[in-house]
């Protein structure tokens, strides 16, 4: 079974905090990807990578950034945390050419 | 660009009744559509999904789904409801297979009643 981990389920930080969110996926898939899941408006794509040190923007990356120096391990980074930062935040990977995208169990930030 | 309607961002169902959770697509090339699952406080599970091929999907738990292009829908659908389906239903396209994010709809909350 694939599995994709993320280092905290809960984190509180305080704002203009820098914050790292660590992903991991132990199937060598190529692509990851980070969401960011708000009540009512379902998930939004972040960040996503295709291969290590390559990264791509995706529909709401203002205030992120990403980083991907192995190929199984995804961070996001929140260089200056904010309270409209306060989401929850899903890892994804998939192999390349395949559809499936595997879910971490997600990482519940507040930010104060 | 590629986009996803769930109508109804709460669905209730008595338990043993017919689940029916819709999904519209807008897509400019033949998409590729998932149904994921989410159990409270948990991260998402992938129920069914459609590629290429026989459009009626059948997934986990029973569930299937039906990929109708001239309506450009993709509803999911369960004979009969359980208790244990409460949980929040996503809807999905991607029109690139693999390389990009999905885009997802705004989730539908199941809720069963007994």
């Amino acid at each position: 079974d694939v599995k994709v981990t993320q280092s905290s389920r809960y984190l509180v930080k305080r704002t203009g905090e820098k914050v790292f969110l660590e992903c991991v996926q132990d199937m060598d898939h190529e692509n990851m990807f980070w969401y960011r899941q708000d009540p009512g408006l379902g998930l939004r794509l972040i960040y996503f990578s295709y291969d290590v040190k390559m990264k791509e923007k995706g529909d709401i990356p203002e205030g992120y950034s990403v980083s991907r120096e192995k190929k199984e391990r995804f961070s996001l980074i929140l260089e200056s945390a904010s309270t409209n930062q306060t989401s929850m935040y899903l890892c994804a990977s998939t192999e390349g050419g395949e559809e499936t995208q595997y879910f971490g169990p997600g990482t519940r930030l507040l930010v104060l | 660009a590629q986009s996803v309607t769930q109508l109804g961002s709460h669905v209730s169902v008595s338990e043993g009744a017919l689940v029916l959770l819709r999904c519209n697509y807008s897509s400019s090339v033949p998409p590729y559509l998932f149904w994921y699952v989410q159990y409270p406080n948990q991260g998402l599970q992938l129920l069914l999904k459609y590629t290429t091929g026989a459009t009626l999907v059948k997934g986990i738990n029973g569930f299937e789904a039906e990929f109708k292009k001239s309506e450009t829908s993709f509803h999911l659908t369960k004979p009969s409801a359980h208790m244990s389906d409460a949980a929040e239903y996503f809807c999905a396209v991607s029109e690139v297979r693999g390389a990009d994010g999905l885009t997802f709809g705004k989730g539908t909350h199941l809720i069963i009643q007994p």
